[in-house]
């Protein structure tokens, strides 16, 4: 059972439009919300979180948005850069001290000049 | 530099042939992790450890140890590896605070014939 679901596996966007990776999670508990980026041969590097207080967190070009009742998040990015092509995951705990945290199976960013 | 180190980075072994990979970080975190992954499955938590002598399984465990006899260290021992433990490992350490989250190694790539 896929607790956290990224349904879109590739997404190529133009370079300076926006960005929107989508994330559905099905375990109520979740409370806390993170974005990761992932380049070739390299780990996976934090990117933006949200906790379920919220319903938008914003940090430079990256905005992620929480709908709850949805169990929905998304992250834009605008504007997109060449620089963004990356594997984007999705992860989800049930609070940012919880010792597990649930990853999606990633979306392949492509952004075309 | 803080970091997370993994070693090897590439490793090619035979069936039945133990063999561990290290993981190692300079950050005095608590929190230390391994992942999996694989082509259409995302990042799979295999064992995690909240401190010193403190393991548990996540969600992949089966066929892997480990050991935290140290903080800044977290070895995955595979004590007879398989073919279906070909995959890209990541090492993982959190302080757990929130606004942080989980730093990742640069990945082990393993290949069992």
């Amino acid at each position: 059972d896929q607790q956290v679901k990224q349904n879109s596996p590739s997404l190529s966007v133009q370079e300076g439009r926006i960005s929107i990776l989508n994330c559905d999670y099905t375990n109520s508990m979740f409370d806390y919300f993170l974005w990761y980026k992932k380049y070739p041969a390299e780990g996976p590097t934090f990117l933006i979180s949200i906790s379920s207080i919220k319903d938008k967190n914003e940090d430079g070009r990256f905005t992620v948005f929480l709908n709850k009742s949805a169990k929905h998040l998304s992250l834009h990015i605008v504007p997109s850069q060449p620089g963004d092509s990356a594997v984007y995951f999705c992860a989800a705990s049930e609070g940012y001290r919880d010792d597990k945290i649930i990853f999606g199976k990633g979306t392949r960013l492509h952004i075309l000049p | 530099e803080a970091q997370v180190t993994q070693n090897p980075r590439y490793l090619i072994t035979v069936t039945g042939k133990k063999l561990t990979v290290t993981c190692s970080q300079n950050m005095n975190h608590e929190y230390m992790s391994w992942y999996r992954q694989d082509p259409g499955l995302g990042l799979r938590q295999i064992y995690y450890s909240m401190n010193v002598e403190v393991t548990d399984k996540g969600d992949v465990p089966e066929g892997y140890k480990v050991s935290r006899k140290e903080k800044r260290n977290f070895p995955l021992i595979l004590e007879s590896p398989s073919p279906n433990q070909t995959s890209l490992y990541f090492c993982a350490s959190s302080p757990f605070r929130e606004g942080e989250t989980q730093y990742f190694g640069p990945g082990t790539r393993l290949l069992v014939l």
